[in-house]
């Protein structure tokens, strides 16, 4: 089956410090994969679409300078949350839509734990 | 607007006995509906969808979720719980019409499966 990785799996920073979250479609391409933040015991709130080759879709209210989004390649989407603040601590997950696959085929990484002291 | 409702927050279940997931949705038009679920620290994981068909969808783990349109719901059952069930469950939407891959999630509803 199609396996999306995101790596690192948790990672610690200080405030003021920049933290790179990288997404990989392992077994497919993938020209569409989202991103999304977890708070809590809450559900999922869709940060942005990156489409590779394009300029990231983001959100209402997610700031595109501060969640920067590079979709370079067909296998591999980054986010970078830049001068990160303790507010940014979240539990980031990406999703992947295989390509020329029925758009239902979303797979979902296994998220990246974010705390920022 | 399009949304996802479900409507508790937590559902206890003594293993063994059935249990039912609640999800209600409202759309524009025609619904594509799914189902995932999502263990302590752990991505998402696709449990079934509804597109087009049969009302009564199978999926993974013996799960399975009846699409009513009337009543606008897709709520998720299992005849028989088990421990490890237990996790957060997430219904989600997405209008046909719409020409992007985007889901609108419901709140989530965590399932605890008592031994």
């Amino acid at each position: 089956g199609a396996v999306v990785s995101q790596h690192p799996s948790w990672v610690i920073c200080k405030s003021g410090t920049s933290v790179k979250i990288e997404c990989r479609s392992l077994d497919f391409q993938a020209t569409t994969m989202f991103w999304y933040r977890q708070f809590p015991k809450q559900s999922l709130m869709l940060m942005a679409t990156s489409n590779e080759g394009s300029k990231a879709t983001y959100e209402q209210g997610v700031e595109k300078d501060k969640f920067l989004i590079n979709h370079a390649s067909l296998t591999l989407s980054t986010l970078t949350v830049t001068s990160a603040h303790p507010e940014d601590s979240s539990f980031y997950i990406c999703s992947a839509i295989r390509d020329r696959a029925p758009f239902y085929e979303q797979y979902f990484g296994p998220g990246t734990r974010l705390t920022v002291t | 607007a399009q949304s996802v409702a479900q409507p508790e927050d937590q559902v206890n279940v003594a293993e063994g006995n059935p249990l039912t997931v609640k999800c209600t949705y409202s759309v524009s038009g025609n619904p594509y509906l799914f189902w995932y679920v999502q263990y302590p620290n752990r991505g998402l994981q696709f449990l079934l969808k509804y597109i087009t068909g049969d009302n009564l969808v199978k999926g993974s783990y013996g799960f399975e979720a009846e699409f009513n349109k009337s009543q606008t719901s897709f709520h998720l059952k299992k005849p028989s719980a088990l421990v490890s069930d237990s996790a957060l469950y997430f219904c989600a939407v997405r209008d046909m019409r719409q020409s992007n891959y985007q889901l609108i999630w419901g709140a989530g509803t965590k399932l605890i499966i008592k031994p």
